[in-house]
């Protein structure tokens, strides 16, 4: 059964630093989507795209956020300078023509 | 009016029981309501899933009940089991385009053997 991967499954980073999530959504799928979790809590939508744009995004999502489609395969997450609040677990979410979203593993996000 | 306001935050029942959990939402163009399951260090697992259209929808032990005017939702596992223990979030969505999901706070479901 295809599935949505992530790497890597953790990071630990300094504060102030860079970091690129990274993602391979189920192949067929044109909808993708990066949501975050902070411990405990609730799964927050961060952005969505489409089409090779991005076609919402929430507040959390400012301008150190970024996220890219750089091949066929790959959905990125980049965080430009990382501040401890953005210790969380980030999921990465794909969707075809249906409105299912599958949900890849995650990755663990640790800002030193 | 953005929010899905689910309860309760914890919940034990013990093995074969039923476990019934709630959730509501303000926003009337949603249409689109998934109930995702998530394991500890996992991503979310979609579960069942209920459009507005039907008041209920049942798939094996899980059963969504639907009630579209007073715009709330329920998840019931019937006959849990210790292996559904896990949190459960309830969402909702917009079907049309790139539509995020909104999502409740979550409910941690533990089922005593």
């Amino acid at each position: 059964e295809p599935e949505v991967t992530q790497t890597p499954s953790h990071q630990v980073t300094q504060m102030g630093q860079e970091v690129i999530l990274r993602c391979v959504p189920i192949s067929n799928h044109l909808y993708f989507y990066w949501y975050r979790q902070i411990l405990g809590q609730k799964v927050e939508f961060l952005v969505s795209f489409y089409n090779n744009e991005i076609s919402e995004k929430s507040e959390i999502f400012d301008d150190q956020f970024s996220v890219e489609r750089p091949d066929g395969s790959n959905f990125t997450l980049k965080i430009r300078s990382t501040k401890l609040e953005d210790s969380a677990m980030y999921f990465c979410a794909s969707s075809g023509s249906s409105e299912t979203q599958y949900f890849g593993p995650g990755t663990r996000l640790l800002v030193l | 009016q953005q929010q899905v306001k689910q309860s309760p935050q914890s919940l034990i029942v013990q093995k074969g029981g039923i476990s019934i959990i709630n959730c509501a939402y303000e926003n009337t163009a949603f249409d689109y309501f998934p109930w995702y399951q998530q394991f500890p260090g996992k991503g979310p697992a979609l579960l069942i899933a209920i459009r507005p259209d039907v008041s209920e929808k049942k798939e094996g032990r899980f059963t969504i009940s639907f009630n579209k005017s007073a715009k709330q939702f329920s998840l019931h596992i019937m006959d849990s089991q210790p292996g559904d223990s896990a949190t459960y979030f309830c969402a909702a969505s917009m079907i049309q385009g790139a539509q995020k999901l909104v999502f409740g706070q979550g409910t941690r479901l533990t089922i005593n053997p």
